[in-house]
Order: structure tokens, then C-alpha cells, then sequence
């Protein structure tokens, strides 16, 4: 099993560009998530999927959206990135929303000139 | 003030030191994560435990739910532990984390 796989892993783009970072899971898993991490602060959660056809809003999820495409896929789309938006972006998964833990992507570095 | 804390935010240490990391939080939770961040960024899962005592190895992490307080310990540490440690609690199945520690063990 690949387990959480995040492409791409580097990634660089001008203001106002936009961009979609994918994320696939091969562990059959209902609940997917992405998170946000910057120097100095923990991981934040920008947008969650509990189920395949739901997504809710996590702690940080202006200017991005997300879809859900099918269970493996968890994608989420800038559609006009600022240099706000540099950071390195996690995707993870769990069986369920709940007591389980989470199982992360390799992350991507995105950096927002 | 952040919902979890933890502390120290820097540890260094020689080979073979017993380490611990201490984890405070102040909401109510399920259940408490331990989560490992390797030089090169990925991301592992150590621990979730909601109560007592678990151990791993030379890991061992336990919980105290009344005082709101956890513990990650590394027995006869080793330079491969180099690592930031990550303390995460799980708040309505949404985690909430820590800022981590940042720990290099030197031979």
C-alpha cells in the first residue's frame, strides 16, 4: 500500500495564480483532511471530508475549496493564491471521523511569490 | 493562549539521556495524539491514548485526563530520535495540535 500520497511535493506560484493540490489514500479510509503548517504554529486544518460526498470547513478555509472526488481523492484548489497562502500543506486520512489515528501525506511546500 | 501547549519548545541531549515532552491542554477531548515530524517533514502517528499508559519500544506516553496533562518519554535516547514531537488532541473528531517540540539527541 502507498498509504497517503500528495502531488505535487514542490510547488511554486505568482499572485493570482491558481492551483490544485491532489491527494489519494489506498487505505480505504472514510475521513480525509487538509492542514496547513507555518513556522511557529501547529498544523491547522483548512477543509475535512467526514464521508465520501461531505466536506466542512476546518479552522483556516478562506481561499481555498476542496473536493471530494470519490473515497481515495481529497483535492483542494487555490483559485487565486496570495503570499499568505506559502506554507506546506498536509493531507491525511482516517478510517472514520473519531478515535483513529491519522495517516499523512508526504506534504507539499507551496510557495506564493 | 493556544488550547495545547508544550513544552519545552527545544530540547538537546546527549545519546542514551532519558527525554520527556509534556503536553497541556485546556478543552475537552477523546482522545490525545502523539505524532513524530522527521527532518525531511513527513508525518507519523506514535501514539493516541485517551487514558493511562502506553508504550512503544523505547517510547512510552501516558495521560493524565483529570489534570488535562500528557507526557511523551524516550528511554536510552538515540541520535535517529532527532525529530520534532507533536502533541495533537482530538476536540469534536477535529484535532487541535501543539506547536511542537523540537528535540536533537547528539552522540
Amino acid at each position: 500500500n502507498a498509504g497517503v500520497t500528495q502531488t505535487p511535493k514542490f510547488q511554486v506560484l505568482k499572485t493570482g495564480q491558481s492551483m490544485t493540490l491532489q491527494c489519494a489514500q489506498d487505505m480505504n479510509h472514510n475521513s480525509m483532511y487538509w492542514y496547513r503548517q507555518d513556522p511557529g504554529m501547529g498544523l491547522r486544518l483548512i477543509y475535512y471530508s467526514a464521508s465520501e460526498g461531505t466536506t466542512d470547513k476546518g479552522e483556516v478555509p478562506n481561499g481555498y475549496n476542496v473536493s471530494r472526488l470519490n473515497k481515495r481523492e481529497f483535492s483542494l484548489r487555490l483559485e487565486s493564491a496570495a503570499p499568505s497562502q506559502t506554507s506546506v500543506y498536509f493531507c491525511a486520512s482516517t478510517p472514520a471521523s473519531g478515535f483513529y489515528e491519522q495517516y499523512f501525506g508526504p506534504g507539499t511546500r507551496l510557495t506564493v511569490t | 493562549k493556544n488550547e495545547v501547549e508544550q513544552s519545552p519548545q527545544n530540547l538537546t541531549a546527549q545519546e542514551g539521556e532519558f527525554i520527556t515532552i509534556n503536553c497541556s491542554y485546556s478543552v475537552g477531548i477523546s482522545a490525545l495524539h502523539w505524532l513524530q515530524q522527521h527532518p525531511g517533514g513527513g508525518i507519523v502517528s506514535l501514539f493516541m491514548l485517551s487514558s493511562g499508559k502506553k508504550k512503544h519500544g523505547r517510547l512510552i506516553a501516558t495521560i493524565n485526563i483529570q489534570e488535562k496533562h500528557s507526557s511523551l518519554h524516550i528511554t536510552a535516547s538515540h541520535p535517529r530520535d532527532s525529530a520534532v514531537y507533536i502533541c495533537a488532541v482530538d476536540n469534536t473528531d477535529k484535532l487541535i495540535f501543539g506547536t511542537g517540540t523540537r528535540l536533537q539527541v547528539f552522540p
